[in-house]
């Protein structure tokens, strides 16, 4: 079964910044949007941003735009988000996904960024 | 941004009996390509989503044929035959027709 591999979670106070990364080690990511999707403690989802395969094209949430940063390395089969000016309400598990219009949903086990002092 | 609304908020079932759950949007979500792009996500508890059904009726691989979706314009359902031990959790709508994708605030599903 194939399952992207998310890392980069931590416990970060308001403020600061943080760097997810994004693996894809069962399939070759050149062919693939990729999205980042959270899920707050006990709430549903909310996208954040996506990808093109090519990394020519980015788009954010509202909630997130000017603070976080989608990127890809398609070298390293690796996508990536960078998080800056982190606060409370940023504090959830990370999904990375690809949400194909056809086949081919992949999912990873999340990662869980905390924001506190 | 386009509101994905579902209902119910929750679901109590006894196995073998049939479920359904309801999404509605605020706009209609036809494509210019002429698809409509409605998808359907379960989540068991401790899990990741796993997509059941993409453009509003196709099953993705490995689903279960008791699963099934339908609907058009603004108005979708996704009905489960009969309801196993196994598909308890949240059950998500989601929109990819417009920018920003939008979940619905999902319905969770238990077993009595």
């Amino acid at each position: 079964e194939v399952q992207l591999v998310e890392s980069g979670g931590a416990l970060v106070q308001p403020g600061g910044s943080l760097r997810l990364s994004c693996a894809a080690p069962g399939i070759t990511f050149t062919g693939h949007w990729v999205h980042w999707v959270r899920q707050s403690p006990g709430k549903g989802l909310v996208w954040v941003s996506g990808i093109t395969p090519d990394g020519s094209a980015t788009f954010y949430a509202d909630a997130v735009k000017g603070r976080f940063t989608i990127s890809r390395d398609n070298a390293k089969n690796t996508v990536y988000l960078r998080m800056n000016s982190l606060r409370a309400e940023d504090t959830a598990i990370y999904y990375c996904a690809t949400l194909p219009w056809g086949l081919g949903d992949y999912w990873g086990q999340g990662t869980l960024v905390t924001v506190s002092s | 941004d386009l509101v994905m609304t579902q209902s119910p908020l929750s679901l109590t079932l006894t196995l073998g009996q049939p479920a359904s759950i309801s999404c509605r949007s605020s706009q209609r979500l036809v494509y210019s390509d002429g698809n409509t792009y409605l998808n359907w996500f379960h989540q068991r508890p401790g899990q990741s989503p796993r997509r059941l059904i993409f453009q509003v009726s196709n099953r993705d691989s490995g689903v279960p044929d008791r699963f099934s979706g339908s609907g058009s314009g603004t108005d979708f359902t996704l009905n489960i035959s009969g309801i196993e031990a196994e598909d308890v959790g949240i059950y998500y709508c989601m929109q990819d027709t417009l920018w920003p994708k939008t979940f619905g605030q999902g319905t969770k599903v238990e077993i009595k």
